[in-house]
């Protein structure tokens, strides 16, 4: 069964600090990726995502995500992080096979600092 | 129109009520799903519609009764459930051919459902 980790749980950081979280997942196959962003006591939204083609992609926010198949990654990148940006992070993975299954990972909680 | 929209917002009920949770969305999305969400936690997935026929349960306990009444409309009925029930419950839709989904999945905002 697909699983999809994050393995910084919490991330503390200053504004204007670059930003990396980062997202692993297990699937061998084809996937689609996806980070969403939660802030407080708001729904989930898009951030961005990968389906095919340039494995660089920019979302909204200045985010952007880079796939490495070989490490089956999916890391999330900011060069300067703003107070605004303090939300909750998920990772996502659809096996192309899964029946359009969404998996999250555990989500990373980011908290900056003004 | 390129939102999931979810009734009630909050909802407090007890543990011998019965209610039901609305999600509507007029995307022309073929596929429907229903997620629930503790605090501090990831979505886990409860229920997938798709061309509003129920196609997945993730062995969801029999007091959650989903039903997709027509190809915009996904409901959520509930019945003697439990504190430990209590979460956010959120619907997502996505056009059912992912071949063609450049916008992936929309969420809607929620209900916060206190079960008391």
């Amino acid at each position: 069964a697909q699983s999809v980790s994050q393995h910084n749980h919490h991330v503390i950081l200053s504004e204007a600090a670059s930003l990396e979280l980062g997202c692993n997942y297990s699937y061998g196959g084809t996937v689609n990726l996806f980070w969403y962003v939660q802030y407080p006591g708001q729904h989930l939204q898009l951030l961005l995502k990968y389906f095919s083609g340039d494995p660089l992609v920019k979302g909204i926010k200045g985010f952007e995500a880079e796939f490495i198949k070989s490490k089956f990654s999916f890391n999330l990148r900011k060069p300067s992080v703003q107070w605004s940006d303090t939300a909750e992070y998920f990772c996502a993975v659809k096996e192309n096979n899964a029946g359009n299954m969404l998996t999250f990972g555990g989500g990373t909680r980011l908290m900056v600092k003004p | 129109d390129t939102e999931v929209t979810q009734t009630p917002k909050h909802l407090v009920m007890g543990m011998t009520n019965k209610k039901s949770l609305k999600c509507e969305q007029h995307m022309g999305h073929r596929a429907m799903y229903w997620y629930k969400q503790k605090a501090k936690k990831p979505p886990e997935l409860m229920f997938v519609y798709s061309y509003e026929k129920l196609s997945i349960n993730e062995s969801v306990p029999s007091r959650f009764s989903p039903e997709c009444p027509n190809s915009s409309l996904l409901n959520l009925h509930l019945h003697a459930l439990q504190p430990e029930d209590s979460a956010l419950y959120l619907c997502a839709s996505s056009q059912r051919d992912q071949g063609t989904a450049a916008n992936g999945y929309t969420f809607g905002s929620g209900t916060r459902l206190t079960v008391v």
